[in-house]
């Protein structure tokens, strides 16, 4: 697997940025992908990087190194309903498989 | 174009027992993957089926299978359940380019 790691929890407030950090082993390494999480419910894609760089998609954005085996996933503008899991996924260049980290809980306040 | 579908969403069973889940992937979409998700643990991969072949497996023993069939809908089934198999069991099916749309999951309850 790749061995994603990212932080548990994070918390901000309404209208605020938040950015989530996602680590993995740099060997075998084909993409990474991002994910939204609301409680009992499916997770849904949010981006996708394989090129070094930031790519911007309304209020979400990602960035990735592939040297420092470093990605963020950026929320601007920060709504009520962005209160959720985000989860980082590797994937291999070996099998292709998706190797996911725990997800990172960011509650956001009034 | 209707989404991931699997069932049942939720079943409680007794531990000893075994369970089979459904899923049906998105029309056109040849992978299945399933994953078991628990609290603290994240999305653990199980298995990946693609054309009825088992193309990736995950670290899981050997009461955990599954199999695909020629319309591409796949089961996956649990046997001799153990309390720690309680959790959120997602199916995703793929495009081309890796992306996995899932399911909303069967929540296994063993007791």
């Amino acid at each position: 697997g790749q061995n994603i790691d990212q932080p548990t929890e994070m918390t901000a407030t309404e209208g605020a940025i938040v950015q989530i950090n996602c680590t993995y082993q740099t060997s075998g390494f084909n993409g990474l992908f991002w994910y939204q999480q609301h409680a009992g419910e499916a997770p849904t894609f949010l981006s996708y990087n394989v090129l070094d760089g930031l790519e911007e998609k309304g209020r979400f954005s990602s960035f990735l190194s592939r040297s420092k085996g470093y990605s963020y996933l950026l929320l601007k503008e920060l709504q009520m309903k962005d209160s959720a899991s985000y989860l980082c996924a590797g994937r291999s260049s070996n099998d292709y498989k998706l190797s996911f980290g725990a997800g990172t809980t960011v509650t956001v306040r009034a | 174009k209707a989404g991931v579908t699997q069932t049942p969403r939720y079943l409680i069973k007794t531990r000893g027992q075994q369970v089979t889940l459904s899923c049906s992937p998105i029309s056109g979409h040849r992978s299945v993957s399933w994953y078991q998700q628990t609290p603290g643990q994240g999305l653990q991969f199980l298995f990946e089926y693609f054309s009825e072949t088992q193309r990736n497996k995950g670290n899981f023993p050997g009461r955990f299978s599954g199999r695909q069939f020629s319309n591409s809908r796949s089961e996956m089934n649990v046997s001799t359940l153990e309390l720690g198999d309680s959790a959120l069991y997602l199916c995703a099916s793929s495009t081309n380019t890796g992306e996995l749309f899932f399911g909303e999951g069967s929540r296994l309850t063993v007791l």
